[in-house]
């Protein structure tokens, strides 16, 4: 079954506990990307890749960094959590870009204390 | 101003009615415009892409008015189903890579 799949789905954490979001796909797809979503915001990019070795940063960065070692696997990682980065988090691939259809992840259900 | 908005809701709908959005986007190089339809705490879900000349799909309807910056969507004979949070999605000019999600509008179809 083709998906996008991420790990922990909820995860209650403290402040500065460093901590990794697992993001994976399988439809061997060029571009991946995080997102946040808070309510009244809708989805804010925080990194986006666009192939293996390949990444950028999205409208919000901080506080964030990522990786693309692999053509499947996007983990996102917090350094140094702080409780403004309480959100809701989706992992996307797509076949190349923005002009493709994206295709989410479940999310993941981030708190911070 | 945001980049893209819409109004918020909600829209509460009865069963078999005909409801529309708007939503307007501020990039006027903008080439790529979609709707995606997100389910409670459900990931997002490609509902139709919009096209210049306008697409429809079943009971759904877009339409892209790139004078006046705004596209629609138009849902006929509503379902109880179609109870969800509609997210306009726009390309960031210059960008195949970067998309802009409005913050979405849920609509409530009551029997």
């Amino acid at each position: 079954e083709a998906q996008v799949t991420q790990n922990p789905r909820y995860l209650i954490t403290v402040t500065g506990k460093k901590l990794t979001v697992t993001c994976s796909q399988n439809m061997n797809h060029e571009y991946m990307s995080w997102y946040r979503q808070d309510p009244g915001l809708g989805l804010r990019q925080i990194y986006y890749s666009m192939n293996v070795e390949v990444t950028d940063k999205g409208d919000v960065p901080e506080g964030y960094k990522v990786s693309r070692k692999e053509k499947r696997n996007f983990p996102l990682i917090l350094e140094s959590p702080s409780p403004n980065q309480t959100s809701l988090y989706f992992c996307a691939s797509s076949l190349s870009g923005g002009n493709y259809e994206q295709y989410f992840g479940p999310g993941t259900r981030l708190t911070v204390t | 101003r945001k980049e893209v908005e819409q109004d918020p809701g909600p829209f509460n709908v009865p069963e078999g009615a005909t409801v529309a959005f708007n939503c307007t986007y501020s990039n006027s190089a903008s080439q790529s415009f979609f709707w995606y339809r997100q389910d409670c705490r459900k990931e997002p879900k490609l509902l139709m892409s919009v096209y210049s000349s306008g697409n429809e799909d079943g009971r759904f309807t877009a339409q892209l008015n790139r004078a006046s910056q705004y596209i629609s969507l138009l849902i006929r004979d509503s379902k109880l189903s179609d109870s969800a949070t509609y997210l306009c999605v726009v390309n960031r000019k210059d960008s195949n890579y970067q998309l802009i999600w409005g913050a979405g509008t849920k609509l409530i179809i009551k029997p």
